[in-house]
């Protein structure tokens, strides 16, 4: 197995433009996870999904931030527009839930620069 | 709110020295705490993953304990390797519906020859 697929690995943009993260999480997991990490804030969850379905977006910092996940396979963490104080690590994870204890497998990360 | 805690926030210690990192909680109710290595540039790898019910979870020269009376867990790296310089996070997962994980803001570890 690949692992968590993210893309891509590093984007630069400038003020107000839009960006969008792409996910692939494992095969078989139900459960898909964004996080966003900088030095000041640690590693923040901002939504995560379970069986393609939102469970708990309190964490997205305001409305320029939207995910979606229209299947098992594939998500999107879109920012629409962007601000420099967006740039941080977006991580993405995925899980098999199955009772309690269920290990999150992360992605590589995308590093985001927003100028 | 729960809250996690972590200490130090970095550490420095020559190799093949013992280290012991700590994790305080307040998450209620509890479900499960996961230690996490973090390597520069890399997504978190986890460690070990301890329930209630669980003292001790050894994963090679890591061994995390958990104290779930006073919310404390520790991980203890035995003949630290220079490949452990990394961050170590503490997740803690409650055992509501939402299964909500609280995270610590990590120790930096560094290991020097």
């Amino acid at each position: 197995d690949a692992g968590v697929i993210q893309s891509p690995r590093h984007e630069v943009t400038e003020m107000g433009q839009e960006v969008t993260l792409r996910c692939k999480p494992i095969s078989g997991h139900n459960s898909l996870f964004w996080y966003r990490q900088t030095m000041m804030r640690g590693l923040e969850l901002l939504i995560y999904f379970n069986n393609n379905v939102p469970i708990d977006d309190s964490g997205m910092p305001e409305d320029r931030f939207s995910a979606k996940m229209p299947n098992a396979s594939f998500s999107t963490l879109k920012i629409q527009p962007s601000e420099p104080r967006d740039s941080a690590v977006y991580f993405c994870a995925s899980s098999f839930i199955q009772g309690i204890g269920n290990e999150q497998f992360f992605g590589p990360g995308t590093r985001l620069t927003v100028l | 709110k729960n809250q996690v805690e972590q200490s130090p926030q970095s550490l420095i210690i020559l190799e093949g020295k013992n280290c012991t990192l700590q994790c305080n909680y307040t998450v209620s109710p509890f479900s499960n705490l996961r230690w996490y290595k973090q390597d520069t540039g890399r997504g978190p790898v986890s460690l070990t993953i301890m329930t209630f019910s669980e003292n001790t979870k050894s994963n090679g020269r890591y061994t995390a304990t958990l104290d779930a009376d006073t919310k404390q867990s520790s991980l203890h790296i035995t003949a630290s390797q220079l490949s452990d310089s990394a961050s170590y996070i503490c997740v803690v997962t409650d055992n509501t519906n939402a299964g909500k994980s609280t995270f610590g803001d990590g120790t930096t570890l560094t290991v020097k020859p």
